[in-house]
């Protein structure tokens, strides 16, 4: 059974500074992994999708890496804002398990200014 | 892309009723999906509608107490059934249109049992 880990749960830094959330799976047999944001209360923003034969993705201050062998993926963010402040989440799409994501328990971000 | 919309955003239940949730999406889909997440947890699958045929439910999810309804490509509904205040939750769904891996999410319905 796939499981997925975010490590931090929580993480808060100044604005500007460069940060890095990370994910784990346990299961590499993945088809892609997905980052979502998520403000309190909302839905989930789709980020960055990064298929499983590729190495890292990037949009704007974003940049996503994934390591499928040793079964984890990154978060970069650049030069942080507080409109960063959510929650960001990981998923993977498993090979054999159609279009289901497992979720991470996702990193609460706060940047204060 | 795909723009979902749920209904309602929100609604407080007493409990051992029934809430329907509404999910429209701008574009037909094959699959549609419904997770629920928790207060402070992370997403979970409740089950995967196809068009035309029974939903499939997840590990601990049963139609009886989960049903859903599937009329066409472009729509589905969740029942919460008989609630409890266990059943308090964001239920939130979801689809990856045709030609894209990646997947969209509706706003969430965040429902409160009493």
């Amino acid at each position: 059974k796939q499981e997925v880990t975010q490590i931090p749960a929580a993480l808060s830094v100044p604005e500007g500074e460069n940060l890095v959330l990370n994910c784990s799976f346990t299961d590499s047999a993945i088809y892609n992994l997905q980052w979502f944001r998520q403000d309190p209360g909302k839905g989930l923003t789709s980020l960055l999708l990064i298929q499983s034969s590729q190495r890292e993705q990037t949009s704007g201050r974003l940049n996503a890496s994934l390591d499928k062998s040793s079964g984890r993926s990154t978060l970069y963010i650049a030069a942080s804002q507080p409109g960063d402040s959510a929650t960001y989440l990981c998923a993977v799409r498993h090979s054999n398990a159609g279009n289901m994501l497992t979720f991470g328990g996702g990193t609460r971000l706060m940047v204060k200014p | 892309s795909a723009v979902i919309s749920q209904k309602p955003s929100r609604d407080i239940c007493q409990r051992g009723t029934s809430l329907t949730i509404q999910c429209q999406v701008d574009s037909q889909v094959t699959m549609m999906f419904w997770y629920r997440q928790q207060p402070g947890q992370s997403l979970t699958l409740i089950a995967t509608a196809n068009q035309g045929s029974e939903a499939t439910y997840e590990s601990g999810f049963v139609i009886d107490k989960f049903p859903i309804s599937r009329p066409n490509l472009t729509f589905s509904t969740l029942t919460v059934s008989n609630m409890s205040p266990e059943d308090s939750s964001i239920y939130l769904c979801s689809v990856s249109p045709g030609g894209t891996d990646t997947q969209y999410f509706g706003p969430g319905t965040r429902l409160t049992v009493l």
